[in-house]
């Protein structure tokens, strides 16, 4: 699985939109963008994932670079329910296992 | 539709006996995958399994760890002899399908605690 870079931290307030990026610059052609998050104490969420083109579901947007090389998970509105570690990963399309490999994450901090 | 269902939640263990953790994936799903999560780092992947076959274990520790998937009941993932260092949360998630485009659906965790 390719490599993606994250910010360590990010904050954010409530009720603000909330935008983090993942920078995947060796992406190939074949591979999907996928967010995951992990609440404190709790065992990692699927959040979205997209191929190339802008994603939207009822938790989040994603949006993605023309080029692929880095994408954006878009939180409309924090709340301090989001506050988490957001992991984002890349999943081959035609791989064997597909097994996620998750990295340090960005750990987003929601003040009220 | 339940969830991805993992027990027991807590698990105590003094070194040396034998850890067995247990998860019934989502329904319909036939693609199980655990994942360690060591105290203050980050998740590892340790074996995907489909029914009744290990598919990838790159991840497992050589020695006393091992998983399965029978066809009937859920997915096991054993630890002969435990330690210390076995002490972490043990997720599974289980998945509708292999392509990159399908989503891994994650239990609540086992916290296995060696004294």
């Amino acid at each position: 699985d390719a490599k993606t870079t994250q910010p360590n931290s990010m904050e954010s307030n409530e009720e603000e939109p909330v935008h983090l990026p993942c920078n995947h610059s060796t992406i190939s052609g074949t591979d999907y963008i996928h967010w995951y998050r992990q609440l404190p104490s709790q065992g990692p969420e699927y959040v979205i994932h997209g191929l190339t083109s802008n994603v939207n579901n009822r938790m989040a947007s994603l949006a993605i670079a023309e080029d692929r090389k880095s994408s954006t998970l878009i939180l409309h509105r924090a709340t301090l329910r989001d506050a988490a570690v957001y992991y984002c990963i890349l999943r081959d399309g035609g791989g064997a296992t597909n097994k996620l490999i998750f990295g340090t994450g960005t750990l987003l901090a929601v003040q009220p | 539709n339940a969830g991805v269902m993992q027990n027991p939640r807590h698990l105590v263990r003094r070194r040396g006996q034998e850890a067995r953790l247990r998860c019934s994936p989502m329904k319909g799903h036939s693609h199980v995958y655990w994942y360690r999560q060591l105290p203050e780092e980050g998740l590892k992947f340790m074996v995907y399994l489909q029914k009744e076959n290990i598919i990838d274990e790159s991840g497992m520790p050589k020695e006393r760890f091992s998983a399965e998937f029978p066809k009937e009941g859920p997915s096991i993932l054993r630890i002969q002899q435990v330690v210390r260092g076995d002490s972490a949360a043990y997720f599974c998630a289980s998945s509708l399908g292999l392509a990159g485009g399908y989503e891994q659906f994650f239990g609540p965790g086992t916290r296995l605690t060696v004294l």
